[in-house]
């Protein structure tokens, strides 16, 4: 298995409280992203990274940053969290080489429920 | 823009039945095609992959083969299990320059014993 994990796991907030999420990884892979997961939508992008200090937005990014800092550390910040991003939150990892990008590897997710 | 349907769940299959879930995908240029599984409480795992037109991508018994002519990975296994139980996941990746995978909705099938 890929080593990624998540934290926290479960998280209750109240609205217009900040959140953050920790996604790491120790494969050392340049991609991260940040997806949510909803009933009837799939997996939606957030925001992702192609290197420290390289993001950009993903389907649904209103309301989210993002900050990577180091290779292995992505976080995902609601700055003031509302019930509609009540989800569960997953991280991936990938990889590319010599142009050709391999799949992407899930961590377990962190549920989070916005009160 | 890139984009994946797959039909509508729940599927509930008796144990030992034939499972078929259908995808299809709209893409510029050459998609690799992906099949994800979601077991209860549990990330997304890679369970196959085809990367060109042609390709049968095959794990634990189960294969999808990528149908360049009719836009299609549809996922086939000859026999289920109550184990199989889980969320399915049919997703694209162009790669014309992308590395962000497109998902589909998800299809959830329940195995009864």
């Amino acid at each position: 298995d890929a080593g990624i994990t998540q934290s926290p796991r479960h998280k209750v907030t109240e609205t217009g409280t900040p959140v953050t999420l920790r996604c790491h990884q120790t494969e050392n892979h340049r991609y991260m992203y940040w997806y949510r997961q909803d009933p009837g939508h799939g997996l939606r992008l957030i925001h992702y990274s192609y290197g420290v200090k390289d993001t950009d937005k993903g389907e649904v990014s209103d309301g989210y940053s993002v900050s990577r800092s180091k290779t292995e550390d992505f976080l995902l910040t609601l700055e003031s969290a509302t019930s509609s991003q009540t989800s569960v939150y997953f991280c991936a990892i990938s990889e590319s080489s010599l142009g050709q990008f391999y799949e992407q590897y899930f961590g377990p997710g962190t549920r989070l429920t916005v009160t | 823009g890139n984009s994946v349907t797959q039909m509508e769940g729940p599927v509930t299959l008796s144990e030992e039945a034939f499972l078929t879930i259908n995808c299809t995908y709209t893409a510029t240029g050459y998609p690799s095609l992906f099949w994800y599984v979601q077991y209860p409480g549990e990330g997304l795992q890679l369970l196959l992959k085809a990367t060109k037109a042609d390709d049968k991508g095959s794990n634990k018994g189960f294969e999808a083969t990528y149908r360049k002519e009719t836009t299609s990975f549809h996922l086939e296994k000859g026999s289920v299990q109550v184990s199989d139980s889980a969320v399915y996941f049919c997703a694209l990746r162009d790669n014309t320059g992308g590395f962000k995978t497109i998902f589909g909705a998800g299809t959830r099938l329940f195995v009864k014993a």
